[in-house]
């Protein structure tokens, strides 16, 4: 059974500060991995993608991945009462079809 | 960017009803597409994956026959839910990838079965 785990949360952050959101997978063989963003009621919306080990930035947002660990984070800096949502961690099956696995998401809550 | 439409985007329907779900993808092709489920304060889970032209792959625990799926053309995949009841009640969504590996979801269809 292939996993992706997340903390469920909430995780509450002041508005100006640093969020961290963590994930684990358990297929050693996922290449690919995402992280997107749900508010109440809405579908997914992709933040980012990233597929080597090491960091890739966009913008307020930096994806952390570490193969060996099994282990990819977002972090949000400047955050902001906006960012307030789900966001959900995403890993490629590594069987192909392009199929993700979804972890549960976390609950972010920027407060001013 | 790429777009995938969805329609409708709420249902209200009696139990034992039939109700279709259609998924586009507005600006590019998309010879597989994907039907997720989503329920109140959950992750979403995978039903099936939708093929162009053949039969779709369903998931482990995901009633084919109630759920039937059609891709019948690169832009268009329709989820029916058949002989709906109560616990049909969710949140239905469809991705699509494009060429650039990024996948994009439908903004999703929330249907309840009375």
């Amino acid at each position: 059974q292939k996993e992706v785990e997340q903390n469920s949360g909430p995780l509450s952050v002041p508005e100006g500060a640093i969020a961290s959101l963590n994930c684990t997978y358990s297929d050693r063989g996922s290449q690919s991995f995402f992280w997107y963003r749900q508010y109440s009621g809405k579908s997914p919306e992709l933040i980012m993608s990233i597929y080597s080990n090491g960091d890739k930035e966009d913008g307020r947002f930096t994806a952390q991945l570490n193969k060996a660990s099994q282990y990819v984070s977002l972090l949000i800096r400047d955050s902001q009462p906006s960012d307030s949502a789900t966001y959900l961690c995403a890993v490629g099956f590594s069987g192909g079809y392009n199929k993700l696995i979804f972890g549960a998401g976390t609950r972010l809550a920027v407060h001013p | 960017g790429a777009v995938v439409s969805q329609h409708p985007s709420r249902v209200i329907c009696k139990s034992g009803t039939s109700v279709k779900i259609e998924c586009r993808s507005l600006d590019f092709q998309a010879t597989t597409m994907f039907w997720y489920r989503q329920f109140p304060k959950k992750s979403l889970m995978l039903m099936a994956t939708s093929n162009e032209g053949s039969k779709a792959t369903y998931e482990q625990g995901v009633e084919k026959d109630k759920f039937l799926i059609n891709h019948a053309s690169l832009t268009l995949s329709t989820l029916t839910v058949t002989s709906a009841h109560p616990e049909d009640s969710s949140f239905y969504i469809c991705s699509a990838w494009t060429n650039t590996d990024t996948q994009y979801f439908g903004p999703g269809t929330r249907l309840t079965v009375l």
